[in-house]
């Protein structure tokens, strides 16, 4: 069975600070998914980036980094800088290779205090 | 924009209404999914089409009821609800065939639904 767990339910920080949202999963596949989405209050989920088991690099886009360390099955989003507009619920999200189905953790509030 | 409308945005129903949520997605994708997102609680997956196919059914109660009818256009029908059925219910849609392929789902803002 899969299982993606956010310890964090909620978290601020004041303008400008960094952040780190935390991700910890399981799975018994070698071969998976794994997924950050950003739940603003508008309601659509909106995907901000997909990993794949095989690939371990740590990634940068922009304000966000994320990383992935297989050896404590932690996939951990960073926003740098944070802003008012980063405020949003996010999600991270797990899947097998060839599977439909998403393994979603429940979700870390982020509320950036101005 | 993600390419995912859902409509309407807000419905408030009676026990004993009957009403059917739309999903249409502009992206090309051949795979379709119902989620149902309550307070609290993770995501639950609902549903799963997958070349107009039902692939997933997750022991979901027989008040709800998807309609396929075609790789662009889903629906979640609904009649006799629950209080509890009360929910924000999202769609998203993705490239799921051939094996391999990019399958990221992407999601429509949801419909927020109220059973009084």
């Amino acid at each position: 069975a899969q299982k993606v767990t956010q310890a964090q339910t909620e978290i601020s920080v004041v303008e400008k600070e960094d952040v780190t949202l935390d991700c910890v999963y399981e799975t018994r596949d070698t071969t998976y998914y794994l997924f950050w989405y950003k739940q603003p209050p508008s309601g659509e989920l909106v995907f901000l980036i997909r990993r794949n088991s095989f690939d371990e690099q740590n990634e940068i886009s922009g304000r966000y980094s994320w990383n992935f360390q297989k050896s404590t099955s932690s996939f951990n989003f960073t926003i740098t800088a944070s802003q008012v507009v980063d405020s949003a619920v996010y999600f991270c999200a797990l899947t097998n290779f060839g599977n439909e189905k998403l393994t979603f953790g429940t979700g870390t509030r982020l509320t950036i205090i101005p | 924009e993600t390419g995912v409308t859902q409509t309407p945005r807000h419905l408030v129903m009676g026990m004993t209404n009957k009403k059917s949520l739309k999903c249409e997605q502009h992206l090309g994708h051949n795979a379709m999914y119902w989620y149902k997102q309550s307070a609290k609680k993770p995501l639950e997956l609902m549903f799963v089409y997958s070349l107009e196919e039902r692939v997933e059914n997750n022991s979901v109660p027989s008040r709800f009821s998807p309609e396929c009818p075609n790789s662009s256009h889903l629906f979640l029908h609904l009649h006799t609800l629950q209080p509890e059925d009360s929910a924000l219910y999202l769609c998203a849609s993705s490239q799921s065939h051939p094996r391999g392929a990019e399958n990221i789902q992407y999601f429509g803002a949801g419909t927020r639904l109220s059973v009084l």
